[in-house]
């Protein structure tokens, strides 16, 4: 298994554009999640999802959108980049039910907005 | 959710075992500790979690006080490699749709020496 990949690694944006942060998970997990962590923060939720179809804010929404259109994939839209949301990008997964306490992270994404 | 309180950061020789402290004085019966690490620049990982017994599994132990308000997590014989930030996460455990988040502060910096 690949566990949660995440794609792009790196990415500078501009003010005002838009782009969408990929995550995907090949352990079929139910439950996805996205956190931005700031530089000496712990880490924020941004969004979560338990399931396809199922998605619910964190404590950090605004600025971002997401869908679960498979259960594979949580993809991440920032709509109108602004400096403040430069930050590092996690995904995390897990599975549902009783063993779901634990969260799989993938690599991060390391994102710049000027 | 119950808060936590972790020190900043703290020291421990490599061999040595590390104990984290965590308070968390306002926990509920139904909520969980759980402990993830994140090694610099990665995704948080993983550690141990328990609700009431002390619970050991091949990476820590977790020592939880019988009024449930404070935990410790052991690393028996630290290594370099250990160095990472700690966190201790409360967080109730249900079927429902908020299991997938996790509420991450700002954890306790590890760090071993040689």
């Amino acid at each position: 298994n690949a566990g949660v990949t995440q794609t792009p690694k790196f990415q500078v944006l501009k003010t005002g554009q838009s782009m969408t942060l990929q995550c995907a998970q090949d352990m079929n997990h139910e439950y996805m999640s996205w956190y931005r962590q700031d530089p000496g923060m712990g880490l924020r939720l941004i969004h979560y999802s338990v399931g396809a179809g199922i998605t619910d804010q964190g404590e950090v929404p605004n600025g971002y959108n997401v869908s679960r259109s498979t259960t594979e994939d949580f993809p991440l839209r920032l709509l109108s980049a602004a400096p403040s949301q430069t930050s590092v990008y996690f995904c995390a997964s897990s599975i549902g039910g009783a063993s779901s306490y634990e969260q799989y992270f993938g690599p991060g994404t390391r994102l710049t907005v000027t | 959710d119950a808060k936590t309180t972790q020190p900043t950061s703290m020291d421990c020789a490599e061999g040595r075992a590390a104990n984290l402290p965590c308070n968390h004085s306002t926990i509920s019966g139904n909520e969980y500790v759980y402990w993830y690490r994140q090694i610099h620049s990665q995704g948080p990982q993983y550690i141990i979690h328990g609700l009431k017994n002390n619970e050991t599994n091949e990476m820590a132990s977790l020592i939880i006080t019988e009024d449930r308000k404070s935990s410790t997590l052991i690393l028996p014989h630290a290594t370099l490699r250990d160095t990472a930030v700690y966190y201790c996460i409360v967080r109730a455990y249900d079927r429902g749709s908020t299991l997938g988040r996790l509420y991450f502060g700002r954890g306790t910096q590890l760090t071993v020496w040689p």
